[in-house]
Protein backbone atom coordinates (compact mmCIF):
# COMPACT_ATOMS: atom_id res chain seq x y z
CA UNK A 1 0.00 0.00 0.00
CA UNK A 2 1.28 3.58 -0.19
CA UNK A 3 2.39 5.55 2.16
CA UNK A 4 3.70 9.34 2.87
CA UNK A 5 5.71 9.66 6.48
CA UNK A 6 6.64 13.33 7.87
CA UNK A 7 8.81 12.35 10.27
CA UNK A 8 8.31 15.79 12.54
CA UNK A 9 5.13 17.30 13.37
CA UNK A 10 7.40 20.88 13.47
CA UNK A 11 10.15 22.54 12.73
CA UNK A 12 11.48 24.90 13.96
CA UNK A 13 14.15 27.73 11.98
CA UNK A 14 15.18 31.55 12.31
CA UNK A 15 14.49 33.49 9.55
CA UNK A 16 17.36 33.51 7.46
CA UNK A 17 18.58 29.92 7.62
CA UNK A 18 18.41 27.16 5.43
CA UNK A 19 15.59 25.23 5.93
CA UNK A 20 14.67 21.99 5.41
CA UNK A 21 11.00 19.61 5.46
CA UNK A 22 11.60 15.47 5.32
CA UNK A 23 9.26 13.13 3.58
CA UNK A 24 10.00 9.55 3.21
CA UNK A 25 7.27 8.05 0.83
CA UNK A 26 6.33 3.66 -0.51
CA UNK A 27 4.75 2.52 -3.27
CA UNK A 28 4.80 -0.33 -5.52
CA UNK A 29 5.85 1.40 -8.13
CA UNK A 30 7.28 4.59 -9.66
CA UNK A 31 5.67 7.56 -7.71
CA UNK A 32 4.24 10.91 -8.88
CA UNK A 33 5.65 13.13 -5.81
CA UNK A 34 4.03 16.19 -4.23
CA UNK A 35 4.36 19.27 -2.46
CA UNK A 36 1.43 21.34 -0.53
CA UNK A 37 1.65 24.63 1.90
CA UNK A 38 -1.61 25.54 3.50
CA UNK A 39 -2.09 28.76 4.92
CA UNK A 40 -4.17 29.18 8.03
CA UNK A 41 -8.00 28.89 7.18
CA UNK A 42 -6.98 28.40 3.47
CA UNK A 43 -6.57 25.67 0.83
CA UNK A 44 -3.98 23.53 -0.10
CA UNK A 45 -1.69 24.82 -2.51
CA UNK A 46 0.92 23.08 -4.58
CA UNK A 47 4.68 24.15 -4.55
CA UNK A 48 6.17 21.69 -6.58
CA UNK A 49 6.07 18.15 -8.04
CA UNK A 50 8.37 15.70 -9.08
CA UNK A 51 6.84 13.20 -12.39
CA UNK A 52 10.12 12.08 -13.63
CA UNK A 53 13.58 14.13 -15.28
CA UNK A 54 15.59 15.55 -12.47
CA UNK A 55 15.65 14.83 -9.30
CA UNK A 56 15.87 18.72 -8.59
CA UNK A 57 12.63 20.15 -8.63
CA UNK A 58 12.52 23.59 -8.26
CA UNK A 59 9.08 25.42 -6.94
CA UNK A 60 6.94 28.77 -6.01
CA UNK A 61 8.40 31.03 -3.53
CA UNK A 62 12.09 29.70 -3.88
CA UNK A 63 11.47 25.99 -2.26
CA UNK A 64 12.87 22.90 -4.17
CA UNK A 65 13.07 19.09 -3.75
CA UNK A 66 15.29 16.45 -4.08
CA UNK A 67 13.58 13.14 -5.20
CA UNK A 68 16.11 10.88 -3.94
CA UNK A 69 14.89 6.84 -4.79
CA UNK A 70 17.04 4.90 -3.25
CA UNK A 71 16.43 6.75 0.22
CA UNK A 72 12.43 6.91 -1.15
CA UNK A 73 12.85 10.34 0.20
CA UNK A 74 11.64 13.53 -1.01
CA UNK A 75 12.54 16.29 1.28
CA UNK A 76 11.71 20.25 0.54
CA UNK A 77 14.27 22.63 1.14
CA UNK A 78 14.90 26.70 1.22
CA UNK A 79 17.87 28.08 1.24
CA UNK A 80 16.93 31.04 3.28
CA UNK A 81 13.83 31.34 5.64
CA UNK A 82 11.10 33.65 5.42
CA UNK A 83 9.01 34.35 8.54
CA UNK A 84 6.07 34.45 5.54
CA UNK A 85 7.03 30.68 4.77
CA UNK A 86 4.98 29.90 7.82
CA UNK A 87 2.62 27.17 7.66
CA UNK A 88 1.70 23.59 7.29
CA UNK A 89 3.37 21.87 4.68
CA UNK A 90 2.10 18.25 3.25
CA UNK A 91 4.10 16.16 0.86
CA UNK A 92 1.66 13.61 -1.26
CA UNK A 93 2.17 11.07 -3.28
CA UNK A 94 0.23 8.95 -6.63
CA UNK A 95 1.58 5.74 -7.52
CA UNK A 96 2.12 5.83 -11.64
CA UNK A 97 0.87 2.05 -11.44
CA UNK A 98 -2.01 3.06 -9.64
CA UNK A 99 -5.98 2.55 -10.82
CA UNK A 100 -6.94 6.48 -9.75
CA UNK A 101 -5.48 9.83 -9.31
CA UNK A 102 -5.75 9.78 -5.68
CA UNK A 103 -3.80 11.24 -3.64
CA UNK A 104 -1.62 10.20 -0.58
CA UNK A 105 -0.87 12.87 1.80
CA UNK A 106 1.67 13.00 5.06
CA UNK A 107 0.30 14.17 8.16
CA UNK A 108 1.75 17.34 7.63
CA UNK A 109 5.16 19.30 9.16
CA UNK A 110 4.15 22.82 10.76
CA UNK A 111 6.84 24.97 10.21
CA UNK A 112 7.76 28.26 12.45
CA UNK A 113 10.21 30.59 11.12
CA UNK A 114 11.30 32.78 13.95
CA UNK A 115 12.06 36.57 13.02
CA UNK B 1 -6.63 31.80 -6.40
CA UNK B 2 -6.52 27.93 -7.43
CA UNK B 3 -9.85 28.61 -9.32
CA UNK B 4 -11.63 26.06 -7.36
CA UNK B 5 -14.76 27.50 -5.76
CA UNK B 6 -16.66 26.19 -3.16
CA UNK B 7 -19.66 27.05 -1.29
CA UNK B 8 -20.80 27.24 1.49
CA UNK B 9 -17.27 28.28 3.15
CA UNK B 10 -18.79 27.30 6.63
CA UNK B 11 -21.30 25.16 8.40
CA UNK B 12 -23.33 24.65 11.08
CA UNK B 13 -25.79 21.66 11.60
CA UNK B 14 -27.21 19.62 14.22
CA UNK B 15 -26.63 15.35 14.68
CA UNK B 16 -28.52 13.63 12.11
CA UNK B 17 -28.79 15.96 9.75
CA UNK B 18 -28.40 16.08 6.24
CA UNK B 19 -26.47 18.91 3.98
CA UNK B 20 -24.49 19.45 0.89
CA UNK B 21 -21.63 21.17 -0.19
CA UNK B 22 -20.91 22.09 -3.47
CA UNK B 23 -17.47 22.62 -5.53
CA UNK B 24 -16.78 24.29 -9.08
CA UNK B 25 -13.39 22.87 -10.60
CA UNK B 26 -11.20 25.00 -12.68
CA UNK B 27 -12.04 25.87 -16.03
CA UNK B 28 -11.37 22.77 -18.05
CA UNK B 29 -10.47 20.18 -15.04
CA UNK B 30 -12.76 17.50 -15.93
CA UNK B 31 -12.16 15.61 -12.77
CA UNK B 32 -12.83 16.46 -9.32
CA UNK B 33 -12.08 14.70 -5.86
CA UNK B 34 -13.28 14.67 -2.56
CA UNK B 35 -11.25 14.86 0.52
CA UNK B 36 -11.69 15.24 4.23
CA UNK B 37 -8.93 16.95 6.86
CA UNK B 38 -10.01 16.04 9.87
CA UNK B 39 -7.24 16.37 13.46
CA UNK B 40 -7.11 12.58 14.00
CA UNK B 41 -7.52 11.03 10.26
CA UNK B 42 -5.40 13.96 8.96
CA UNK B 43 -6.10 14.01 4.88
CA UNK B 44 -8.29 11.09 3.88
CA UNK B 45 -9.15 11.19 -0.28
CA UNK B 46 -13.11 10.28 -0.19
CA UNK B 47 -14.09 9.77 -3.82
CA UNK B 48 -13.10 10.91 -7.19
CA UNK B 49 -15.51 12.10 -10.61
CA UNK B 50 -14.26 12.11 -13.80
CA UNK B 51 -16.52 13.92 -16.62
CA UNK B 52 -19.35 12.61 -14.27
CA UNK B 53 -18.85 9.40 -13.88
CA UNK B 54 -17.46 7.70 -10.47
CA UNK B 55 -13.42 6.59 -11.02
CA UNK B 56 -11.96 5.83 -7.31
CA UNK B 57 -13.82 5.22 -3.63
CA UNK B 58 -12.01 6.06 -0.84
CA UNK B 59 -12.63 5.81 2.85
CA UNK B 60 -16.25 7.59 2.53
CA UNK B 61 -18.79 6.57 4.59
CA UNK B 62 -22.05 4.97 4.02
CA UNK B 63 -23.87 8.13 4.99
CA UNK B 64 -22.32 10.23 2.34
CA UNK B 65 -22.60 10.42 -1.75
CA UNK B 66 -21.55 12.38 -4.28
CA UNK B 67 -22.48 13.20 -7.65
CA UNK B 68 -20.63 14.90 -10.41
CA UNK B 69 -23.15 16.93 -13.28
CA UNK B 70 -23.57 18.01 -16.70
CA UNK B 71 -21.51 21.02 -16.24
CA UNK B 72 -19.12 19.25 -13.79
CA UNK B 73 -19.71 21.12 -10.67
CA UNK B 74 -19.78 18.65 -7.98
CA UNK B 75 -21.83 17.85 -5.11
CA UNK B 76 -21.02 15.77 -1.96
CA UNK B 77 -23.80 14.98 0.47
CA UNK B 78 -23.50 14.34 4.07
CA UNK B 79 -26.57 12.34 5.80
CA UNK B 80 -27.46 11.59 9.53
CA UNK B 81 -24.47 13.66 10.86
CA UNK B 82 -22.41 12.49 13.78
CA UNK B 83 -20.23 14.34 15.44
CA UNK B 84 -16.91 12.94 14.33
CA UNK B 85 -18.39 14.00 10.89
CA UNK B 86 -17.05 17.93 11.68
CA UNK B 87 -13.71 18.20 9.75
CA UNK B 88 -12.82 20.80 6.56
CA UNK B 89 -13.94 19.36 3.27
CA UNK B 90 -11.90 20.45 0.52
CA UNK B 91 -12.65 19.97 -2.79
CA UNK B 92 -9.73 19.22 -5.62
CA UNK B 93 -10.15 19.42 -9.45
CA UNK B 94 -7.48 18.13 -12.57
CA UNK B 95 -7.05 18.49 -16.05
CA UNK B 96 -7.44 14.72 -16.47
CA UNK B 97 -7.94 11.62 -14.52
CA UNK B 98 -5.12 9.88 -14.15
CA UNK B 99 -1.75 10.37 -14.66
CA UNK B 100 0.09 13.30 -13.28
CA UNK B 101 -2.08 16.05 -13.64
CA UNK B 102 -2.07 18.18 -10.56
CA UNK B 103 -4.48 18.89 -8.18
CA UNK B 104 -5.97 22.09 -7.30
CA UNK B 105 -7.72 22.41 -4.02
CA UNK B 106 -10.68 24.73 -3.78
CA UNK B 107 -10.61 26.79 0.04
CA UNK B 108 -12.67 24.21 1.49
CA UNK B 109 -16.00 23.81 3.82
CA UNK B 110 -15.51 23.48 7.53
CA UNK B 111 -18.65 21.35 8.49
CA UNK B 112 -19.13 22.08 12.21
CA UNK B 113 -21.64 19.06 13.74
CA UNK B 114 -23.42 19.96 17.24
Amino acid sequence: AQSVAQPEDQVNVAEGNPLTVKCTYSVSGNPYLFWYVQYPNRGLQVLLKYITGDNLVKGSYGFEAEFNKSQTSFHLKKPSALVSDSALYFCAVRDIGGATNKLIFGTGTLLAVQP
Amino acid sequence: DSGVTQTPKHLITATGQRVTLRCSPRSGDLSVYWYQQSLDQGLQFLIQYYNGEERAKGNILERFSAQQFPDLHSELNLSSLELGDSALYFCASSLGGRGMDTQYFGPGTRLTVL
